[in-house]
């Protein structure tokens, strides 16, 4: 069991919007940076947002990061063929004292 | 460019030790934090452990609950060295260990920069 909620599976129409939840508690979002990262199976995962809202150079404006309370989100918006992977949410946790990840959402683009 | 090279992963006995090594380039190393993540076969990514960096030259290990007082992580400076010493190795350890540059010297600095892991499976 994750100490970060995602849903399992999340799924859009090329052109579309998707939004991607992730949901934490009080000793973990409020505080600190969400990070989020795309993994294509059989790769090693690579940053999509960090410090909650930013994005590294060379990630697309499409991927938007936020947070609010205990709960983050990652939108994209027009999805496309290429973002068919699964998607990690990842933030320190001030009581457990260490990184935590969500469970991963895969995202399928119909 | 940021090169992370993992080595020394393999297959290993429950109850037996494997040192899991990780060459850092492209990056001024002392000045972050890095982390192994793990990932069991077809299962999510769980962080392992975290070794920081202050300005006061003191770094500070941090660990997941599941490897806290079996795996010890630590770093070479001087030639860009990052380890994880693992000990009473369990099935339940096999999956592929990434070495992770932290995107900041301290703690709440998760990664920005993954390599491209290597596989421990312990198997009897």
């Amino acid at each position: 069991q994750s100490v970060l909620t995602q849903p399992p599976s999340a799924s859009g129409t090329p052109g579309q919007s998707v939004t991607i939840s992730c949901s934490g508690g009080n000793a973990n979002i409020p505080d600190n940076y969400v990070y989020w990262y795309k993994q294509v199976p059989g790769t090693a995962p690579q940053l999509l947002i960090y410090n909650s809202n930013k994005r590294p150079s060379g990630v697309p404006d499409r991927f938007s990061g936020s947070k609010s309370g205990t709960s983050a989100s990652l939108a994209i918006s027009g999805v496309r063929s290429e973002d068919e992977a699964i998607y990690y949410c990842g933030v320190w946790d001030d009581s457990l004292r260490g990184s935590v990840f969500g469970g991963g959402t895969k995202l399928t683009v119909l | 460019q940021v090169q992370l090279v993992e080595s020394g992963g393999g297959v290993v006995q429950p109850g037996r030790s494997l040192r899991l090594s990780c060459a850092a380039s492209g990056f001024t190393f002392n000045d972050y934090g890095m982390n192994w993540v793990r990932q069991p076969p077809g299962k999510g990514l769980e962080w392992v452990a975290l070794i920081s960096y202050h300005d006061d030259d003191q770094s500070y290990q941090f660990y997941g609950d599941s490897v806290r007082g079996r795996f010890t992580i630590s770093r070479d400076n001087n030639n860009n060295r990052l380890f994880l010493q693992m000990n009473s190795l369990r099935v339940d350890d096999t999956a592929m260990y990434y070495c992770a540059k932290g995107s900041g010297g301290g703690s709440g600095y998760l990664p920005d920069f993954w390599g491209q892991g290597t596989l421990v499976a312990v198997s009897s």
